[in-house]
């Protein structure tokens, strides 16, 4: 069974800094992926990055980038030059390849200070 | 674009009524999947369908739930009778499956479904 933990609940920064959230993840599953997801205030669930375990180079999409620890199956987001309208929950999730199943952590609630 | 479409947004009902979720999935998607939000039990996957056909619906919590999907734009989630604790955020999300790779699920806005 996979699961997904994420033991920060919430995190405060102020504009501009660097914040990290961390996820550990449990599988026995040799090819999965692995997610991290924005939920804002409004609601809507929006993929933030996305890692395929079998790659060994960390992904990275603008200000976002991940530290993917396979063997400490650690998944952590970073977040540079942080903004205000990247207030919001964040989710770790993960699925095995030929699933489709996404199961998510508790999410950590992230605010960025002005 | 339109993306994941759900109706309603919010939902208010006494307990004991039928409820219904509607949801709409990307055109030209072939999955899609339900999850519930509780703030004890976080983001769960009740069911998912492939091809309009379901494939795994073992987080349906009990025989009170049940989805349909008629055809490829369509899919229900019916709860009757609606208890209090089936209170929570239903989310309806869709994506477009090929095999061996794992393509990104886009979610809808979610009904917000409190039931007195």
């Amino acid at each position: 069974a996979q699961t997904v933990t994420q033991s920060q609940p919430e995190m405060s920064v102020q504009e501009a800094e660097t914040v990290t959230l961390s996820c550990t993840y449990d599988t026995s599953e040799n090819n999965y992926y692995l997610f991290w997801y924005k939920q804002p205030p409004s609601r809507q669930m929006i993929l933030v990055i996305r890692q395929e375990a079998y790659k060994q180079q960390n992904a990275t999409e603008n200000r976002f980038s991940v530290n993917f620890q396979k063997a400490a199956k650690s998944f952590s987001l970073k977040i540079s030059d942080s903004q205000l309208g990247d207030t919001a929950m964040y989710f770790c999730a993960s699925s095995i390849q030929g699933a489709q199943k996404l199961v998510f952590g508790q999410g950590t609630r992230l605010t960025i200070n002005p | 674009d339109a993306g994941v479409i759900q109706s309603p947004r919010h939902e208010v009902t006494e307990m004991g009524q039928e409820v219904t979720l509607r949801c709409k999935p990307i055109s030209g998607h072939n999955s899609l999947f339900w999850y519930r939000q509780t703030m004890m039990r976080g983001l769960e996957l009740l069911i998912y369908f492939n091809n309009n056909v379901p494939i795994d619906d073992s987080g349906m919590p009990e025989d009170r739930f049940s989805a349909k999907m008629p055809n490829a734009s369509f899919s229900t989630l019916k709860i009757q009778p609606s208890e209090p604790r089936d209170s929570a955020v239903y989310f309806c999300a869709s994506s477009l499956r090929r095999l061996a790779a794992f393509l990104e699920q886009f979610f809808g806005p979610g009904t917000r479904l409190t039931v007195l």
